[in-house]
This record gives C-alpha cells, sequence and structure tokens, in this order.
C-alpha cells in the first residue's frame, strides 16, 4: 500500500515571498502519479501541479514548481511570489498507474494549511 | 455544468436515519471516485465506478455504506443506520478514463450526525 507524508501542519508566509511545501511518499511501484492539490475554505479540491514519475523533468505550472527527487520520494511544491489567494490548505497526493490503463484512486496526506500574511 | 456538482451541499441527519449524497459528474466523464474527508484530514478513498460498473469499493468502511450509478453518469452515495463517526466531508471526483486525465472534484457534501 502507498503512504502519503507531511509532516508541517502548518506555514506562514508573507505576502510576495516564496514558500516549499514538504511531501514523501512510500511506494514499490514504479509507474505512477503524484499531484497537488488546494483546498480553500470553500472546499473544492483545485488540482495545482501534477508530475509524471516517469518524467525527470520537475513540473512548473506559473508560480507553482516541484522538487521531485524519486530517489529519495520526495516531492516538494514551492509557490514563489506568495499571493493572498494562495492561502488554503494543500495536499500531496499519489496516484499509481495500473497496467491496464484505467483509472485509480488518489492516496492523500494529512495536508498543509497555508496562510499568507499581507 | 460545468464542474462536478453534489447535493445537498450540508445534510444533517439524527443516528440511525439513512441518507443520500448525490454526485453529477463532469458530461463525459467515464471514472466516478467517492472520498470522505474528516475534520482536519485528507480526503480517504470510499469506491471507484468506471460508467455504472463499480470497479473498487474497496474503502467502503461498513456494510452501511452503499453507492451506486445505474446508467454512468449520476451516482448516489447511500448511508444507513447513519452513526455518530460518519461525520464528515463527502467529495465526489470525476476524469476521464485512461489514468491520463486528473480528477475534477465537486464542493462535497458536509454530513452531521446527531
Amino acid at each position: 500500500a502507498q503512504t502519503v507524508t507531511q509532516s508541517q501542519p502548518e506555514m506562514s508566509v508573507q505576502e510576495a515571498e516564496t514558500v516549499t511545501l514538504s511531501c514523501t511518499y512510500d511506494t514499490s511501484e514504479s509507474n505512477y502519479y503524484l499531484f497537488w492539490y488546494k483546498q480553500p475554505p470553500s472546499r473544492q479540491m483545485i488540482l495545482v501541479i501534477r508530475q509524471e514519475a516517469y518524467k525527470q523533468q520537475n513540473a512548473t505550472e506559473n508560480r507553482f514548481s516541484v522538487n521531485f527527487q524519486k530517489a529519495a520520494k520526495s516531492f516538494s511544491l514551492k509557490i514563489s511570489d506568495s499571493q493572498l489567494g494562495d492561502t488554503a490548505m494543500y495536499f500531496c497526493a499519489f496516484m499509481n498507474l495500473p497496467a491496464t490503463g484505467a483509472n485509480s484512486k488518489l492516496t492523500f496526506g494529512k495536508g498543509i494549511t497555508l496562510s499568507v500574511r499581507p | 455544468g460545468a464542474g462536478v456538482s453534489q447535493s445537498p451541499r450540508y445534510k444533517v441527519a439524527k443516528r440511525g436515519q439513512d441518507v443520500a449524497l448525490r454526485c453529477d459528474p463532469i458530461s463525459g466523464h467515464v471514472s466516478l471516485f467517492w472520498y470522505q474527508q474528516a475534520l482536519g484530514q485528507g480526503p480517504e478513498f470510499l469506491t471507484y465506478f468506471q460508467n455504472e460498473a463499480q470497479l473498487d469499493k474497496s474503502g467502503l468502511p461498513s456494510d452501511r455504506f452503499f453507492a451506486e450509478r445505474p446508467e454512468g453518469s449520476v451516482s448516489t452515495l447511500k448511508i444507513q443506520r447513519t452513526q455518530q463517526e460518519d461525520s464528515a466531508v463527502y467529495l465526489c471526483a470525476s476524469s476521464r478514463v485512461g489514468g491520463l486525465g486528473p480528477q475534477h472534484f465537486g464542493d462535497g457534501t458536509r454530513l452531521s450526525i446527531l
């Protein structure tokens, strides 16, 4: 079974600065995806960024980028130029890709509460 | 609609009552997932449908939980004889088949059992 660990329960960052959220995972699988999801108080889970395990290049989406270390099973999220709207709970998630290619469930970490200070 | 729609948004029930939670996925999305999110925790997988077929129900916590998707579109999660520990947010997500598309989530139903 896969596990996802987010050991920091909460973090705070000044607006316009950079913050890094940590995530580690454990799996024996070789073919998988990793995700960061954002959940504001409105509750809707919003996809922030996705990384395919077979890709060595780190994914980036505008102000969001990841540091994917496959050997260390580490997947951190860096948020640059933090904005007040980034205040939310952030979840790291793992998805195994079965050989059949069918979709598969997400395994989430416990999440981290990020507060952006004005 | 453009996104995943869940109803009701809030549900309060007395212990022992049966409840039904509805999920309307994005049009054309073959895969549908249900997750349970306890307060301050990450979502936990309950069950997965591909079209009308329930391919994985390993996360359902007891036989009081039942899910269906009879026509391969709208899904209903039913909880019978509710208990206080069933209080949580229930999230529904849908995606295209093939494992390549991300899961799109609804706003969830917050269930409170008194």
